[in-house]
């Protein structure tokens, strides 16, 4: 079956720094992929959809300039924490959807935790 | 505001019982639904998914849906031990490719 990876599955950062996650779908061509985060006990919090060649469109409540999102290919789609802060600790997961079936594929996820 | 709610439980049951997942939505033009299993730490898997009204079967689950009532449920037979997880219930509004996800149930199959 279709096999989203995502990468790093754990990343540790300062305070301050950038962390980019990436995600890839690599049985098929992802024209539209979603990131989510995820809070211990909580349910994914659609943070934005990711289209390729275009912005991304974000969630309500979401910065996008803290959150920068870009699909530069149909396989590919990458988030880039900026300045992380303590608060941007989550569990970060992306999706890729696959419009030939209309399933959603998950990535293995990232933690991330900010010191 | 579209949401989607599930009872946190946890819920448990005995091992070789009958676990049953209820899940409510709120936008009455909702058209895929569709169940995730998710171990902690770990990311959602699909278990299934259902578009019309009635039951669908895969195995030892079934999935129901009501969508004059706004809901939808799903039935695990014969539970096992390693069903114990944290069961999402997600939503696609019509029109639109985007997943509204409930908080999800604790599942416990008690050994």
């Amino acid at each position: 079956g279709a096999v989203v990876s995502q990468h790093p599955s754990r990343v540790i950062c300062k305070s301050g720094t950038s962390v980019k996650i990436e995600c890839r779908s690599l049985d098929f061509q992802a024209t539209t992929m979603f990131w989510y985060r995820q809070f211990p006990k909580k349910s994914l919090m659609l943070m934005a959809t990711s289209n390729e060649g275009s912005k991304a469109t974000y969630e309500q409540g979401v910065e996008k300039d803290k959150f920068l999102i870009n699909h530069a290919s149909l396989t590919l789609s990458t988030l880039t924490v900026t300045s992380a802060h303590p608060e941007d600790s989550s569990f970060y997961i992306c999706s890729a959807l696959d419009r030939g079936t209309g399933e959603l594929f998950f990535g293995e996820g990232s933690r991330l935790t900010v010191l | 505001q579209k949401e989607v709610e599930q009872n946190s439980g946890p819920l448990s049951v005995p091992e070789g019982a009958i676990a049953s997942l209820n899940c409510t939505y709120s936008d009455r033009g909702s058209q895929s639904f569709f169940w995730y299993r998710q171990y902690s730490g770990k990311s959602p898997e699909l278990i299934m998914f259902i578009y019309s009204n009635g039951d669908k079967e895969d195995g030892r689950f079934t999935a129901q849906l009501n969508k004059a009532s706004q809901y939808v449920s799903l039935l695990i037979r014969d539970s096992q031990p390693s069903d114990s997880a944290t069961y999402l219930c997600a939503v696609s509004p019509s029109g639109t490719y985007k997943y509204i996800f409930g908080t999800g149930t604790r599942l416990k199959v008690l050994a």
